[in-house]
């Protein structure tokens, strides 16, 4: 069965410092990896995806991911950090079947000013 | 345009009433889905329609929980004799044919008291 693992439950950054979210998953065949970021009251917002071709990933808000094969992997990752970027971070698989997405449990990320 | 809409946005009840979760998806998508968020978890899949129909339930907790899609475009999560446990956020997304980004909307925050 396909999981997602975000090893870190916290992390907070200072205001025009980098950022790089880990993200480990589980998967049998070629993977379809997605991250998204939920601020409070808000839903899901999609912020990039990797389904083939060039393992480094543009996405919103000027957010990027890599995806490297041999370590099982999908770090996202921000050259500098807005206050705006505080919210909940959540990577995720989809399915064989393409129609269930598998969330890790998500990074909280603060961001001291 | 407009996104996806879940109403009402809080629900408390008491234990052991019954309670329905609505989601309008976003105009022509075919697909949708209803996840449920716990407090500080990722989202968990419980439901695919495909058109009209469940295409994929294997993830509703127990015959307490029901979802219709009756017209191929509003659905109505269902849930029987709430209990506590079933406190949570359920979350609806949508996607077009052939397209693997599902779009989520704000959300329903449930209580059981």
């Amino acid at each position: 069965a396909q999981s997602v693992t975000q090893p870190d439950i916290h992390i907070t950054v200072s205001e025009g410092a980098s950022l790089e979210l880990r993200c480990n998953y589980s998967y049998g065949a070629t993977p379809y990896l997605f991250w998204y970021v939920q601020s409070p009251g808000q839903g899901l917002q999609l912020l990039l995806k990797y389904f083939s071709g060039d393992t480094l990933v543009q996405g919103i808000k000027g957010f990027e991911a890599e995806f490297k094969r041999s370590q099982s992997s999908f770090n996202l990752r921000k050259p500098s950090v807005h206050w705006s970027d505080a919210a909940e971070y959540f990577c995720a698989v989809l399915n064989n079947a393409g129609n269930m997405l598998t969330f890790g449990g998500g990074t909280r990320l603060m961001v001291k000013p | 345009g407009a996104g996806v809409s879940q109403t009402p946005s809080n629900k408390v009840t008491e234990k052991g009433k019954y309670v329905e979760l609505r989601c309008d998806p976003i105009s022509g998508h075919t697909a949708l889905y209803w996840y449920r968020q716990s407090l500080g978890q990722g989202p968990e899949f419980l439901i695919y329609f495909q058109g009209t129909g469940a295409a994929d339930d294997s993830g509703l907790p127990n015959d307490r929980f029901f979802a219709v899609r009756p017209e191929g475009s509003v659905s109505t999560l269902k849930i029987q004799r709430t209990e506590r446990g079933d406190s949570a956020m359920y979350l609806c997304a949508s996607s077009q044919d052939n397209s693997y980004e599902q779009y989520f909307g704000p959300g329903t925050r449930l209580t059981v008291t």
